[in-house]
């Protein structure tokens, strides 16, 4: 496998079941992304986890509980969602650097994305 | 807050002619993205503009960055079908030393007939 992989690239849950995404990169990033996509908004950060550290939570509903075991993988459990939620939900990973002029190195380099529908 | 605007967001267009996306946003930022999102798939980076009067061009794709206008800009040449997409900008924050999570514009949907 290369690049960032997610599995399921499909999901429907009830609103009372509980599940996780799960995204895998095998760049050798250390910065690890959550992204929701949705067909009546823009692509929305939800959120950074640089080093295993979590260092943004976008104002996401606590339904939302990420996991980031190691560098290379990164998890959403998602419990009591609402059909709301439904969305494409897109894992992301970058190098981050401090210095300057490795800056255009950091693109975010995307996973294919967990397509969930909320009955 | 950081926003971003795109426009036009739907545009059909002819094969063999020349176009340009526009994007504006509101504060300062240290980079901009360019990305493509074919229907069903993710997104694919084009390109990542650092400085001020940045060109970088990619086969017909030009993409350019004016930070004091805060504009970047993404011109089509002599368009042909398999540029079919729909074209997202995004911009990062202030130079934190880590990770920035991205600012998306809605995109831009992009039909090219032929």
């Amino acid at each position: 496998e290369t690049g960032v992989t997610q599995t399921p690239r499909h999901l429907v849950m009830g609103m009372t079941n509980k599940k996780s995404l799960k995204c895998e990169q095998h760049l050798g990033h250390n910065a690890m992304y959550w992204y929701k996509q949705s067909a009546k908004k823009p692509l929305e950060l939800m959120f950074v986890y640089n080093f295993k550290e979590q260092t943004e939570n976008n104002s996401v509903p606590s339904r939302f509980s990420p996991e980031c075991p190691n560098s290379s993988h990164l998890f959403l459990h998602l419990h009591t969602l609402q059909p709301e939620d439904s969305a494409l939900y897109l894992c992301a990973s970058s190098q981050p650097s401090r210095d300057r002029a490795w800056r255009a190195q950091e693109t975010q380099y995307f996973g294919p994305g967990t397509r969930l529908l909320v009955l | 807050e950081l926003k971003v605007e795109q426009n036009p967001l739907f545009l059909s267009m002819q094969e063999g002619k020349n176009y340009t996306i526009y994007c504006n946003y509101s504060t300062t930022s240290d980079r901009l993205y360019w990305y493509r999102q074919d229907p069903g798939k993710s997104l694919e980076s084009l390109f990542v503009l650092l400085s001020n009067g940045a060109v970088k061009q990619e086969g017909r794709l030009m993409a350019s960055l004016d930070t004091k206008a805060r504009l970047s800009t993404l011109h089509i040449t002599a368009a042909v079908h398999d540029l079919s997409a729909t074209y997202f900008c995004a911009v990062d924050g202030p130079l934190r030393g880590g990770a920035d999570g991205l600012t998306f514009g809605k995109g831009t949907h992009l039909i090219i007939q032929p």
